[in-house]
C-alpha cells in the first residue's frame, strides 16, 4: 500500500515570492507521483507527474517538482507565485503496477497575498 | 473534446436511501476510477474499473458498488446512505497509468 503526507496544511505567501509545498510518500513498491490542483467547487487538475527518468519535472503554470527517492519526497515549487495560484494542492501516489489508483495527501491550501 | 462529465452535479438524499452517480469518461479512455472527498480532506480511492472489470477497491463498505458499461461510462451506487456519506464524489478517466483527468464531481448531501 501507499500513503502520502503533506507536511503543511496552509501556506500563505506574498505575490511574486517563491513557494515550496512539501510532500513525502511511503510505499513498498515502485511508484508514480503526481501533484494536482483544486480550485473552489471544482474537480482536480493535473499539474505535473513523475513516472521515471529525470528527477526534476516541470508542469503547467510554472510549477516544478523534484523526486528524491532517498528522502521519499516530491516537493512542489514555483519561483514566483501569482494571485491566481491560490488554491488547494494535493500530492498523490500510485503504484506503478496499479494504474490510476491514487492515494492522496490531505492537501495544502496555498493563499497568495497581494 | 468533452472532458469527464458527471451527473448530477448536486443532490440531496435522506438517510437510508439509495443513490446512483454517473460518469462519462473522455472519449477513448477505458479506465474509470471513483473517489470520495469529504470536506477539508483529500480524495479517497473507492474503485477502479478497466474494460468493464474491477481492477481495484479501496477501504469502503459493501454499501458502495460500481460498474462499467460497454461504452466505458460508469455508475457508482451507494445503499443505505449515512450522514457520513455526504461528500464530493469524483470520477476520473485515463488512457494509462500516466495520470488521470477528473470530472467536476457530484456533491452529495445526506440529511
Amino acid at each position: 500500500a501507499q500513503s502520502v503526507t503533506q507536511l503543511d496544511s496552509q501556506v500563505p505567501v506574498f505575490e511574486e515570492a517563491p513557494v515550496e509545498l512539501r510532500c513525502n510518500y511511503s510505499s513498498s513498491v515502485s511508484v508514480y507521483l503526481f501533484w494536482y490542483v483544486q480550485y473552489p467547487n471544482q474537480g482536480l487538475q493535473l499539474l505535473l507527474k513523475y513516472l521515471s527518468g529525470s528527477t526534476l519535472v516541470k508542469g503547467i503554470n510554472g510549477f516544478e517538482a523534484e523526486f528524491n527517492k532517498s528522502q521519499t519526497s516530491f516537493h512542489l515549487r514555483k519561483p514566483s507565485v501569482h494571485i491566481s495560484d491560490t488554491a488547494e494542492y494535493f500530492c498523490a501516489v500510485s503504484g506503478s503496477n496499479t494504474g490510476n489508483q491514487f492515494y492522496f495527501g490531505t492537501g495544502t491550501s496555498l493563499t497568495v497575498i497581494p | 473534446d468533452a472532458g469527464v462529465t458527471q451527473s448530477p452535479t448536486h443532490l440531496i438524499k435522506t438517510r437510508g436511501q439509495h443513490v446512483t452517480l454517473r460518469c462519462s469518461p473522455i472519449s477513448g479512455h477505458k479506465s474509470v476510477s471513483w473517489y470520495q472527498q469529504v470536506l477539508g480532506q483529500g480524495p479517497q480511492f473507492i474503485f477502479q474499473y478497466y474494460e468493464k472489470e474491477e481492477r481495484g477497491r479501496g477501504n469502503f463498505p459493501d454499501r458502495f458498488s460500481a460498474r462499467q458499461f460497454p461504452n466505458y461510462s460508469s455508475e457508482l451506487n451507494v445503499n443505505a446512505l449515512l450522514l457520513g456519506d455526504s461528500a464530493l464524489y469524483l470520477c476520473a478517466s485515463s488512457l494509462g497509468p500516466q495520470g488521470a483527468f477528473f470530472g467536476q464531481g457530484t456533491r452529495l448531501t445526506v440529511v
